[in-house]
């Protein structure tokens, strides 16, 4: 099984409906992130938490939003979903130590289409 | 700040011949340096990273990659291509700590036989 899993793996959907991608990781690390990966653009960060009270915006936040339910979980939800959202997506985790050297470790991604 | 550039969106070699992916940074700190691989229909995958010490990494399927401080670049490469090695590949860049992580937009390797 893989360490990190994301659900769904393909989904879409129409204009104006809600969608949550959720993750969960079974590696014990502490911080969790939301990726976005657009074709030309590379990855882009939408939302990080290094612990479950902490939740932060990374560089394309608007009309994203997140929740982190427990250490091993972290969603990520789309309150009205619009076609410039379509993309995929990766959840990633990162070790929580002292001399953290930034590696991640990512989900297999989840294809969002929004028509 | 900082920042990753990756030269050439996409790459063609023929099997058998040598693969080089470009990449250039910059960060105000010592970096930690990685390259990440994307096979069709996959998540990314680390492919070797530098941290500290020896400037040449190697990593996984015969890939390696070289610091080089002076030319802020952190070149992937491979004498022989296989078919196999037909994927995306990235190029990241990170301070440490609690910063986040800068990605490169990417390479597309095509492996023509």
């Amino acid at each position: 099984d893989a360490d990190v899993t994301q659900t769904p793996r393909n989904r879409i959907t129409k204009t104006g409906k809600r969608i949550m991608l959720e993750c969960s990781q079974t590696k014990g690390h502490d911080r969790m992130y939301w990726y976005r990966q657009d074709p030309g653009l590379g990855l882009r960060l939408i939302y990080y938490s290094f612990d479950v009270k902490d939740i932060n915006k990374g560089e394309i936040s608007d009309g994203y939003s997140v929740s982190r339910q427990a250490q091993a979980k972290f969603s990520l939800s789309l309150e009205s979903a619009i076609p410039n959202q379509t993309a995929l997506y990766f959840c990633a985790t990162s070790e929580d130590r002292e001399g953290n050297t930034g590696e991640l470790f990512f989900g297999e991604g989840s294809r969002l289409t929004v028509l | 700040a900082q920042s990753v550039t990756q030269l050439g969106s996409h790459v063609s070699v023929s099997e058998g011949a040598l693969v080089l992916l470009r990449c250039n940074y910059s960060s105000s700190v010592p970096p930690y340096l990685f390259w990440y691989v994307q096979y069709p229909n996959q998540g990314l995958q680390l492919l070797l990273k530098y941290t500290t010490g020896a400037t040449l990494v190697k990593g996984i399927n015969g890939f390696e990659a070289e610091f080089k401080k002076s030319e802020t670049s952190f070149h992937l490469t491979k004498p022989s291509a296989h078919m196999s090695d037909a994927a995306e590949y990235f190029c990241a860049v990170s301070p440490g700590g609690y910063q986040k992580v800068t990605f490169g937009i990417g390479t597309k390797l095509q492996v023509i036989p």
